[in-house]
């Protein structure tokens, strides 16, 4: 079963860059890593995906070391907006998904 | 842009009643998924389902929950007999081929409240 591990919560101002780093230290061979932003009473929304190195999008980037066991999500110039829980979801078989416990990022103004 | 569905967005049942809740997932995906979030906690996975069978479930996914594609267009998830702990949101998923690196599209959730 691949795990993962997130802090809590986190804090953070408006302009600053954030990251969040999820834990997987059980991650298989064909694991992806994928994030999903989720707003209260709304379904979680994709956000980035990658399986290993750099990955960047129009929203974020994605690091992942070499050994997997960790990545990292990093939002550059958060909003208000940004305000919600952030999920670390690692796959496991070809449609079994197990989400993280999830970080609740608070972006103050 | 495309988007899942999902009817009712709340529904308020009786412990051991039947409930149906339905999904309509983004019309060229095939695969469709079910997850619960009871309140306050993570998003749990139910269950896969590709070519009108189950792909995957998880150990929650028991013999009270069954899941359907009843016609082309809908995809079901059943609870024979509902327990006061099936209150929680119940979201649908849809992707376009498998694989755990095949992005998912989530729905608006609806809200079971057992009393």
């Amino acid at each position: 079963l691949a795990k993962t591990t997130q802090p809590i919560s986190m804090d953070s101002y408006e302009g600053q860059e954030v990251n969040i780093t999820c834990s997987h230290n059980n991650i298989a061979t064909n694991d992806y890593i994928t994030w999903y932003q989720q707003f209260p009473s709304q379904g979680p929304r994709f956000i980035i995906q990658g399986y290993k190195t750099k990955v960047t999008n129009e929203v974020a980037s994605l690091f992942i070391p070499a050994d997997r066991k960790s990545s990292t999500l990093s939002l550059p110039r958060v909003s208000l907006s940004d305000t919600a829980v952030y999920y670390c979801l690692v796959g496991e078989g070809a449609n079994k998904f197990y989400f993280g416990s999830g970080t609740k990022l608070n972006v103050k103004p | 842009e495309p988007e899942v569905t999902q009817t009712p967005s709340h529904q308020v049942t009786q412990m051991g009643q039947e409930v149906i809740l339905r999904c309509v997932p983004i019309s060229n995906h095939l695969y469709f998924y079910w997850y619960r979030q009871i309140l306050g906690q993570k998003v749990e996975f139910l269950v896969s389902f590709y070519n009108n069978e189950i792909s995957e479930k998880s150990e929650i996914f028991d013999d009270q929950f069954s899941v359907e594609r009843p016609d082309g267009s809908n995809f079901t998830l059943k609870i024979r007999s509902t327990k006061l702990e099936d209150s929680a949101m119940y979201f649908c998923a849809s992707s376009e081929t498998s694989g755990v690196q095949e992005t998912q599209y989530f729905g608006p959730g609806t809200r079971l409240l057992v009393l």
